[in-house]
Formats: C-alpha cells, sequence, structure tokens
C-alpha cells in the first residue's frame, strides 16, 4: 500500500531560526511526484514546494528547499528564516506518474509554529 | 483569477439528515478531486472527475456518498444519510491538464462537516 508518514505531529522554532520537518513514503513505483502543501490557521491549503522524482536535484524555493533521498524513500522540508507567517499544517504528499491512481497520497501532517 | 470555492463552509446536521457540499473549481480546469480529512487522520481522496466523468471513484466510502459534475463546471457531494464517521473536513481541488500529474493541485477552503 501506497503510504506518507510524517513522524512529528507538532513542531516549534523560534523566528529566524531554522526547523526541518520530515517525511518518508512507500511506493514501488519509481516515477512519481512529492509535494510540500501548507494551510495556514483558517486558510486554504497552498503548494510550498514540488520534487520531481526522476530529478536527482533538491527542490528550492525561496526559503523552503527539500533534501529528497529516493532510495531511502525520504523528503524532509527545510524552511530557513523562520517567520511567523510561516506558522501551519504542513503536509507531505505525492502522486504517481502515471498508472490508474491519479490522486494525491498524503501524511497526517505536522502543526509548526514560529514563536517570537 | 478566483481560486476554488466551496459552499458552505461549516455544516452541522444530525445523523439520518443529507447535506450536499458544493465545489467549483478555478476556470478551465478539467481535473476535479474530492478529499476528506478526519481530524487527526490523513487527508484521504474519495474521488476524481476529468470534466464531467469520474475517472476515479475508488475512495469513495460507500454508496451514501454521491458526486455529481454538471456540464464539467461545478461538482456537488451528497451525503445521504449521513452518519457520526462522515464528519471531518472535505477539501475540493483542481487541476489543469489531466495528461500532467505532477501539476499543482489547487485546493479549496474545505467545508467543515459535523454530524451530531
Amino acid at each position: 500500500a501506497q503510504t506518507v508518514t510524517q513522524s512529528q505531529p507538532e513542531m516549534s522554532v523560534q523566528e529566524a531560526e531554522t526547523v526541518t520537518l520530515s517525511c518518508t513514503y512507500d511506493t514501488s513505483e519509481s516515477n512519481y511526484y512529492l509535494f510540500w502543501y501548507k494551510q495556514p490557521p483558517s486558510r486554504q491549503m497552498i503548494l510550498v514546494i514540488r520534487q520531481e522524482a526522476y530529478k536527482q536535484q533538491n527542490a528550492t524555493e525561496n526559503r523552503f528547499s527539500v533534501n529528497f533521498q529516493k532510495a531511502a524513500k525520504s523528503f524532509s522540508l527545510k524552511i530557513s528564516d523562520s517567520q511567523l507567517g510561516d506558522t501551519a499544517m504542513y503536509f507531505c504528499a505525492f502522486i504517481h506518474s502515471w498508472g490508474s491512481q491519479g490522486n494525491l497520497i498524503f501524511g497526517k501532517g505536522t502543526k509548526l509554529s514560529v514563536k517570537p | 483569477e478566483a481560486g476554488v470555492t466551496q459552499f458552505p463552509s461549516h455544516s452541522v446536521i444530525e445523523k439520518g439528515q443529507t447535506v450536499t457540499l458544493r465545489c467549483d473549481p478555478i476556470s478551465g480546469h478539467d481535473n476535479l478531486y474530492w478529499y476528506r480529512r478526519v481530524m487527526g487522520k490523513e487527508i484521504k481522496f474519495l474521488l476524481h472527475f476529468v470534466k464531467e466523468s469520474k475517472q476515479d471513484e475508488s475512495g469513495m466510502p460507500n454508496n451514501r456518498f454521491l458526486a455529481e459534475r454538471t456540464g464539467g463546471t461545478y461538482s456537488t457531494l451528497k451525503v445521504q444519510p449521513a452518519e457520526l464517521e462522515d464528519s471531518g473536513v472535505y477539501f475540493c481541488a483542481s487541476s489543469q491538464d489531466p495528461t500532467r500529474r505532477g501539476n499543482e493541485q489547487f485546493f479549496g477552503p474545505g467545508t467543515r462537516l459535523t454530524v451530531l
């Protein structure tokens, strides 16, 4: 079964510091996409960063970067220079590149609190 | 560009009643997805429309759930009769191109359903 595991239900970090959220997944496929989505309190879920499994280079988006380890099936998110606006639920997800299952598969989420 | 909208934002109903949730995707998006998050658990896939056709409804819990997408535009998800375990947040998402699974799925704010 395809699963995504986020082992940290809650985390906190001081403003301006760096935090890493962990994510592992399980799939027998070799081609897929990985995502981190963010849902701020009472707001819509938005895409933070995306990684294509066939690309070895880790994706980066400004203060957000990933550490993608395909063999270990690990996809962690690093947030540098944390800001108060980064407070949110963070969901790790993947989708297969082809096949009958064209939906996102999510983890349970990590609630991140950035403290002033 | 307007985002994905969902109505209502909250719904509280009694067990045995009927509720209809609505999702308006981003204009021009052929893919429309329904997901559900039960408290403390993963966001789980319910079904996927491509235009007006059900591409995959493998995540629908049972025949009390009925989804439609009239004319390939907005979608409704009806729960009849509702049970206690149907409580949760129902998310709708849309994306543009059914052939490009790596594309971002844009999420609506969700409908929080409480069945008493």
